[in-house]
């Protein structure tokens, strides 16, 4: 799976976007874009998946670049309970259930009121 | 959606017992199941993976004896830590994955903080 570079740590104003990106300059045509959260002493939390298109669901957006070397997710109205651990994966979408997620260090946000 | 219930989600034991944390998938048949590690201030360390009625895939440096991971069906997951020692402190999470679930399908569970005292 293709490396990820995320900065170490944000922060945000409550009630205002929150613009997180991820670096993924090795990424190969297979493979997909995850964002995951964590909040703190909690299991890992979905947020959004894309592969070359931006999307959108009720958590966040995924916009990722033409060339797809880079990815930002959105929370478009951050909250306090949005404080967290975002972390950004790589990985090819094969479907079969051992492919394993890998989780680096992620980017701490800190929204703020 | 997919819910995983890890339990317990606190345990406290002395030094040289043994601790078995449980994972089961509730609405879903959980093909496989991962197992990882959390140190404070670090990120998650995948530890093992395991599919339903067979043994489980160590990653390197992860102690096979000493971690025994039992996934006996479709719907549980067992890790067990044996002889603990206070450096297998840590925040332990499962994940599991089944058929259908797509691509974005690892449902995590809320975690396990064990302190070995």
């Amino acid at each position: 799976d293709a490396k990820t570079t995320q900065p170490p740590s944000m922060d945000c104003a409550e009630g205002r976007a929150a613009n997180l990106p991820c670096n993924h300059s090795t990424i190969s045509g297979n493979e997909y874009v995850y964002w995951y959260r964590q909040i703190h002493s909690q299991g890992p939390q979905y947020i959004i998946h894309g592969l070359k298109n931006n999307e959108t669901n009720e958590m966040a957006s995924l916009i990722i670049t033409e060339d797809r070397k880079s990815s930002t997710l959105i929370l478009p109205h951050a909250t306090l309970r949005d404080t967290a651990v975002y972390y950004c994966i790589v990985r090819v979408d094969s479907g079969g259930s051992n492919y394993k997620l890998t989780f680096g260090k992620g980017t701490l946000l800190t929204v703020n009121p | 959606g997919a819910v995983v219930s890890q339990h317990p989600s606190r345990v406290i034991c002395k030094s040289g017992t043994s601790v078995k944390i449980e994972c089961r998938s509730l609405d879903f048949q959980a093909t496989t199941m991962f197992w990882y590690r959390q140190f404070p201030k670090q990120s998650l360390m995948l530890m093992a993976t395991s599919n339903e009625g067979s043994k489980a895939t160590y990653e390197q440096g992860v102690e096979k004896d000493k971690f025994l991971i039992n996934h006996a069906s479709l719907t549980l997951s067992t890790l067990t830590v044996t002889s603990a020692h206070p450096e297998d402190s840590s925040f332990y999470i499962c994940s599991a994955r089944g058929p259908g679930q797509g691509g974005y399908g690892y449902t995590f569970g809320s975690g396990t903080r064990l302190t070995v005292v």
